[in-house]
Parts: structure tokens; C-alpha cells; sequence
């Protein structure tokens, strides 16, 4: 079955960190573009991250860059991303999804909580 | 950054009616442009690619047009799982950007 499932989200503390992962199955990872992109409770969509299939080439929103960090394993068939140094406004339902351009397969979603 | 703007925000329309939804991009696109429905709960889901390639399993009845900067998704013969929110997506240029969204909401 082609999915992507995510995991590691919750609660943390406002400049605290956590790490997510999704984990991909049913399809060639390896070949495979994939994104970040968060939601926001009640609001839009907001594109996060890119990485390559080999991670060379890597893109982020101005208003994550310097904090948070994407990552691929193709032989584990995962997709990471480090959040560091978390706002409240950092709070979302994070999605991962697959493709250069338009994006035809999304995951479930996990839900970052940043609150003291 | 190319700003994505959509109009309406909301849109009242009756089952079997025709919804018409704009996407306006702050500057050239070309074709690169994707259209996803969204329903309470759930991940988006591709519509139109290409600005107006349907993606797999998607109904003659959804369609999309333009290019350049102003882009429409037409939605013929409303039905019931129609009624969601429905975001328009650039992926010309880095950094990828959304508009903020139509709820299309039974009148």
C-alpha cells in the first residue's frame, strides 16, 4: 500500500525541540521528492521543507530556516525533520509529502503542540 | 515569494449548482500550478496539476483553467463530497506557495 505515515509530534516547550519522521512504504522512497508542509489549527497551508532524493539539494520557508532541519534515510525509507528552537507559532498538524512539483500523496499528519 | 491569492473565501452554493474558484498569482507561473480539496480531519488531496491535468480518479465534473497569473477551478454539478476547502498551490519558484483557501459551504 502507497503511504506516508508521520510520527513524533506533541508538546514541547516554547525553544524546546523534537524531532519528526515519516516514514514511507509502498513506492521507490529513494527516487522520491519530498516536502514538509504545516497546518496551522483553523488556517492554510504553509510549505516547510524540500529535500532531493539524495538530499543535495534542500529548500526552506524564511521562517523556519536556521532552526529546523529536514533529513532523508533511503535505506530506511524515512523522512526527518529537527525542530529546533520552537515558537508558538510553530504549532501545526505537520504533513509530509511526496513529489518534485505537484504534490499527488500526503500523509496523515502529526500534530506539533508548542505551549508552556 | 510569490503570493497566492484566492477568491471568495467562502462560497455559498446549492448541490447541482456550479462553483467557479479563482487563484490569482503576484506574478507569472506559467502552468505550474495545482489545485487540492481538503475535508475536515484529513490530508489534502490533488485535484489539477499542470493547471488543468486532472490527477487520477478525479471526475470530468472538476476542472481547472489559465495560466500565467489567473487561474480557475470549476466545480460542475455540486455534490455532497464537493463541499470542503479547496487551496490553489505554485510550484513554479521556491519557495512553494498556497493561497489561503475557498471553503465551498451548502447554501
Amino acid at each position: 500500500q502507497v503511504q506516508l505515515v508521520e510520527s513524533g509530534g506533541g508538546l514541547v516547550k516554547p525553544g524546546g525541540s523534537l524531532r519528526l519522521s515519516c516514514a514511507a512504504s509502498g513506492f521507490t522512497f529513494s527516487d522520491s521528492y519530498m516536502h514538509w508542509i504545516r497546518q496551522s489549527p483553523g488556517k492554510g497551508l504553509e510549505w516547510v521543507s524540500f529535500i532531493s532524493t539524495r538530499g543535495s539539494t534542500i529548500y526552506y520557508a524564511d521562517s523556519v530556516k536556521g532552526r529546523f532541519t529536514i533529513s532523508r534515510d533511503n535505506a530506511k525509507n524515512s523522512l526527518y525533520l529537527q525542530m529546533n528552537s520552537l515558537r508558538a507559532d510553530d504549532t501545526a498538524v505537520y504533513y509530509c509529502a511526496r513529489d518534485r512539483y505537484q504534490l499527488p500523496l500526503w500523509g496523515q499528519g502529526t500534530l506539533v503542540t508548542v505551549s508552556s | 515569494e510569490i503570493v497566492m491569492t484566492q477568491s471568495p473565501a467562502t462560497l455559498s452554493v446549492s448541490p447541482g449548482d456550479t462553483a467557479t474558484l479563482s487563484c490569482r498569482a503576484s506574478q507569472s507561473v506559467g502552468s505550474n500550478l495545482a489545485w487540492y480539496q481538503q475535508k475536515p480531519g484529513q490530508p489534502p488531496r490533488l485535484l489539477i496539476y499542470g493547471a488543468s491535468t486532472r490527477a487520477t480518479d478525479i471526475p470530468a465534473r472538476i476542472s481547472g483553467s489559465g495560466s500565467g497569473t489567473e487561474f480557475t477551478l470549476t466545480i460542475s454539478g455540486l455534490q455532497s463530497e464537493d463541499f470542503a476547502v479547496y487551496y490553489c498551490q505554485q510550484y513554479n519558484d521556491w519557495p512553494r506557495t498556497f493561497g489561503q483557501g475557498t471553503k465551498v459551504e451548502i447554501q
